[in-house]
């Protein structure tokens, strides 16, 4: 199976401020034939699903917020939320499809300082 | 829009089978080239992709899981179902339905979720 890592586990950051989610995998989830990552990151609310916000490690899902971008390659990736809005608070999980079992991130919950 | 709902009993006692079933409802869980699986999440916890089911009827399983699970699909219903064998309290969690985003293997859409409880 691909371990996701995730790092922080938690991190709380003022409103306006710039929040960084780092994600690793145990292997590459870049494919050779398409030279895509198969990298997606999802935010969680309290009592809801997750909600998927980025796939391909850096594209954007149809209306999510563009303070939301993602980025890296291979085994490591980024989330950052540019300008943390209350509405964020959540926890973030990274999920790669590149292989079953699909597998994610053990989250990183973010808060307002 | 397509949407997804869980439905079951939220409590089964340990050794017994657990069931549930996701119903697909704004459009045909046949069309389209769709994977629907099956995620759960223990409280406080993180999430476990336990299998999906394709259009055709092909399953596949999470190896952790495979001995004692089972995904199948009633396009009668527009449904499909979850059986976890031989439940331990491990096994409570919240249970989603959720589907792929056709042919690409990020999950675009999610029920909003089950608890199912394990205990006498």
């Amino acid at each position: 199976d691909i371990v996701m890592t995730q790092s922080p586990d938690s991190l709380a950051v003022s409103l306006g401020e710039r929040a960084t989610i780092n994600c690793k995998s145990s292997q590459s989830v870049s494919h050779s034939s398409n030279n895509k990552n198969y990298l997606a990151w999802y935010q969680q609310k309290p009592g809801q699903p997750p909600k998927l916000l980025i796939y391909w490690a850096s594209t954007r899902e149809s209306g999510v917020p563009d303070r939301f971008s993602g980025s890296g390659s291979g085994t490591d990736f980024t989330l950052t939320i540019s300008s943390l809005q209350a509405e964020d608070v959540a926890v973030y999980y990274c999920q790669q499809y590149y292989t079953t079992p699909f597998t994610f991130g053990p989250g990183t919950k973010v808060d307002i300082k | 829009q397509v949407q997804l709902q869980e439905s079951g009993p939220g409590l089964v006692k340990p050794s017994q089978t657990l069931s549930l079933t996701c119903t697909v409802s704004g459009g045909s869980i046949s069309s389209g080239s769709y994977y629907w699986s099956w995620i759960r999440q223990p409280a406080g916890k993180g999430l476990e992709w336990i299998g999906r089911i394709y259009t055709s009827g092909s399953t596949d399983y999470n190896p952790s899981l495979k001995s004692r699970v089972t995904i199948s699909l009633d396009t009668s219903k527009n449904q499909f179902s979850l059986k976890l064998s031989s439940v331990t309290a491990a096994d409570t969690a919240v249970y989603y339905c959720a589907r792929d985003a056709g042919g690409w293997w990020y999950f675009d859409l999610w029920g909003r979720g089950t608890l199912v409880t394990v205990s006498s």
